[in-house]
């Protein structure tokens, strides 16, 4: 079974300094990866989607890199601003359908 | 694009009672998903669909839930008769295909009290 881990669970940091948020999974022969922002009380918002034959993906602040080979994936937001505390997640696919999800991590970005 | 709707936002009701959650993917998306997410358990796949038809429910709890997909625009899950430790949010996301980018609707918040 598929186990994904993100580490810290919490994290705090004071407006413009770049995030780092981690993503382990323990199989590496995954189908893709997705990162995904979730705000209090809303849904999901994909961000990012990684294909296994990718290294990294970007999308404006937001930069995410998958090595496959040691089960790992990294999401890093440039220049944070408060309007990016929320809770991040990071799933992983298996097949060709089913998402295992992490439990998150919530950033609160410090004005 | 209106994006993943779900209705209603919130439920609250008695133990017994059944529930209907509604969905209505985007248009154009094969594949639909409803997902559970509790504090305990995280986010855990209930069913999914692909082109309307069920292909994976070995998700769902028991046999007190139920979902459907009439057509490409619509689903719903039910839970009869719901209980206490049902309470949780579900959502409902689609994708253009079974692997590609999924999108989730706002969710469903159920109280069962």
């Amino acid at each position: 079974k598929q186990e994904v881990t993100q580490i810290p669970a919490a994290l705090s940091v004071p407006e413009g300094e770049n995030l780092v948020l981690n993503c382990s999974f323990t199989d590496s022969a995954i189908y893709n990866l997705q990162w995904f922002r979730q705000d209090p009380g809303k849904g999901l918002t994909s961000l990012l989607l990684i294909q296994s034959s990718q290294r990294e993906q970007t999308s404006g602040r937001l930069n995410a890199s998958l090595d496959k080979s040691s089960g790992r994936s990294t999401l890093y937001i440039a220049a944070s601003q408060p309007g990016d505390s929320a809770t991040y997640l990071c799933a992983v696919r298996l097949n060709d359908y089913k998402l295992s999800f992490g439990a998150g991590t919530t950033v609160t970005v410090r004005a | 694009d209106a994006g993943v709707i779900q209705s209603p936002r919130h439920e609250v009701t008695e133990m017994g009672q059944e529930v209907t959650l509604r969905c209505k993917p985007i248009s154009g998306h094969n594949s639909l998903f409803w997902y559970r997410q509790t504090m305990m358990r995280g986010l855990e796949l209930l069913i999914y669909f692909n082109n309307n038809v069920p292909i994976d429910d070995s998700g769902m709890p028991e046999d007190r839930f139920s979902a459907k997909m009439p057509n490409a625009s619509f689903s719903t899950l039910k839970i009869q008769p719901s209980e206490p430790r049902d309470s949780a949010v579900y959502f409902c996301a689609s994708s253009i295909g079974p692997a590609s980018e999924q999108y989730f609707g706002p969710g469903t918040r159920l109280t069962v009290t």
